[in-house]
């Protein structure tokens, strides 16, 4: 089956520690985007990566890192700097292109999420 | 800056009653527009999109949207609501293609009353 995974679905995380967030894709997709899910405030972006080896911050990118080492693996890490860490994380990813062949292929699709509680 | 606008934080029907929710966005350039479902817990899942191919765009689970340009509106509606349809709903623009991120609203929690 082609789609996204994200382990863990639940992580703990206790005061000054980093713990990285896997999400990995099996869809051959070029683009995937890192988000955050508080509660009545939408999903905010936090990373995307357009292709191999290059990222870029989204709105809220302070106290978080990636790598985009591999096509289908965004690694999201949560470091010590991010001070309020408690929440639902959810990864995406999307085919893309550019232009008129993007049409119709900016689908974002979405993994089942990491819900990260900090103790 | 650009954004999207959900009216209503909270929507509450009757099971078989109209589904209507809203949403607005801000730009003079026709954007790209999405609706995702959310169930506890869980991922989004994509119910419908609309790409400038036509105003009226069907999704899935018998929800519908339809795009207008001169109210910069795009309202999910649904006919008749089922129990299985109490979830929350997030609409999204991408404002250029080519693997731009979504902006989201802030999101819609339907319930469904039997």
């Amino acid at each position: 089956d082609g789609g996204i995974t994200q382990s863990p679905k639940y992580l703990f995380r206790k005061e000054g520690q980093n713990v990285t967030l896997s999400c990995e894709q099996n869809l051959n997709h070029d683009a995937m985007y890192w988000y955050r899910q508080d509660p009545g405030q939408g999903l905010r972006l936090i990373y995307y990566s357009q292709i191999v080896n290059d990222f870029q911050k989204g709105d809220i990118a302070e106290g978080y890192s990636v790598s985009r080492e591999k096509k289908e693996s965004f690694p999201l890490t949560v470091t010590s700097a991010q001070k309020n860490p408690t929440a639902f994380y959810l990864c995406a990813s999307s085919s893309g292109g550019s232009g008129r062949a993007a049409r119709g292929t900016d689908t974002q699709y979405f993994g089942p999420g990491t819900r990260l509680t900090v103790l | 800056a650009q954004s999207v606008t959900q009216l209503g934080s909270h929507v509450s029907v009757s099971e078989g009653a109209l589904v209507l929710l809203r949403c607005n966005y801000s730009s003079s350039v026709p954007p790209y527009l999405f609706w995702y479902v959310q169930y506890p817990n869980q991922g989004l899942q994509l119910l419908l999109k609309y790409t400038s191919a036509a105003t009226l765009v069907k999704g899935i689970n018998g929800f519908e949207a339809e795009f207008k340009k001169s109210e910069t509106s795009f309202h999910l509606t649904k006919p008749s609501a089922h129990m299985s349809d109490a979830a929350e709903y997030f609409c999204a623009v991408i404002w250029s293609p080519g693997n731009t991120p979504l902006v989201f609203g802030k999101g819609t929690r339907l319930s469904v009353i039997a």
